[in-house]
């Protein structure tokens, strides 16, 4: 079975540090794999997604990134941290287009 | 991308029926309509989908108008547990994303 692992659970950073957020899923080859952040009270907003190694879709200009340096591995990066970043942070994953999403358990991040 | 319009929220009393509604009256024929559903501090779980048929599954029924202009999520029996915010969402074909709105808040009531 297909698994996706997200970490960590939970993040505290000061205003101005870098972020890596890491999501791998487990089980399956060639998924496609998305960013999502929601801030409190608010939707799901997409951030970024990928349907191949080296291949990022980004949603929204920010200051964030995504890097998929494997087939099964997606990234989640900030050069340096602002207070707008805070948010409950969620990685997915299908198949196919037609497929449903499969999320993680998500990272909260508050930024100081 | 195709919208979908949901109730801001509904309430139910627990082991009645729920029925929520989406419409979706700019649906492209490739769309399939997805549901999710979220509960607080979680990420969203996926329900049902499908395309033109009628669906069900352990957890719920999908029924799809004729025109597809619409849809409904019906849960059988509620639970306290099926509390959560729901999410109708159209997506696929050539369409890789799925855009969540602010969906149907379901309070259910003991």
């Amino acid at each position: 079975s297909q698994t996706i692992h997200q970490w960590p659970a939970t993040l505290v950073q000061p205003v101005g540090s870098p972020l890596s957020l890491e999501c791998t899923v487990e089980g399956t080859s060639n998924p496609n794999l998305y960013w999502y952040r929601q801030a409190a009270g608010r939707g799901l907003q997409l951030l970024f997604y990928s349907v191949g190694i080296g291949q990022i879709s980004s949603e929204v200009p920010q200051n964030l990134s995504a890097s998929r340096p494997q087939d099964r591995q997606f990234i989640l990066s900030s050069k340096k941290l602002l207070l707008s970043d805070s948010g409950f942070y969620l990685c997915a994953w299908r198949r196919t287009s037609n497929q449903p999403q499969h999320f993680g358990d998500g990272t909260r991040l508050s930024i100081l | 991308d195709a919208k979908t319009t949901q109730p801001n929220s509904m309430e139910s009393n627990e082991e009645e029926p729920v029925h929520l509604p989406c419409n979706h009256s700019t649906i492209s024929g490739t769309d399939y309509i997805h549901w999710y559903r979220q509960l607080p501090s979680q990420g969203p779980e996926y329900v049902i989908h499908g395309l033109t048929s009628n669906v069900n599954n352990r957890m719920a029924s999908l029924a799809i108008a004729e025109d597809r202009k619409s849809s409904t999520l019906i849960l059988h029996r509620a639970t306290l547990r099926d509390a959560a915010v729901y999410y109708c969402i159209l997506g696929g074909g050539s369409n890789y994303k799925l855009t969540f709105g602010k969906g149907t808040l379901l309070t259910v009531n003991p």
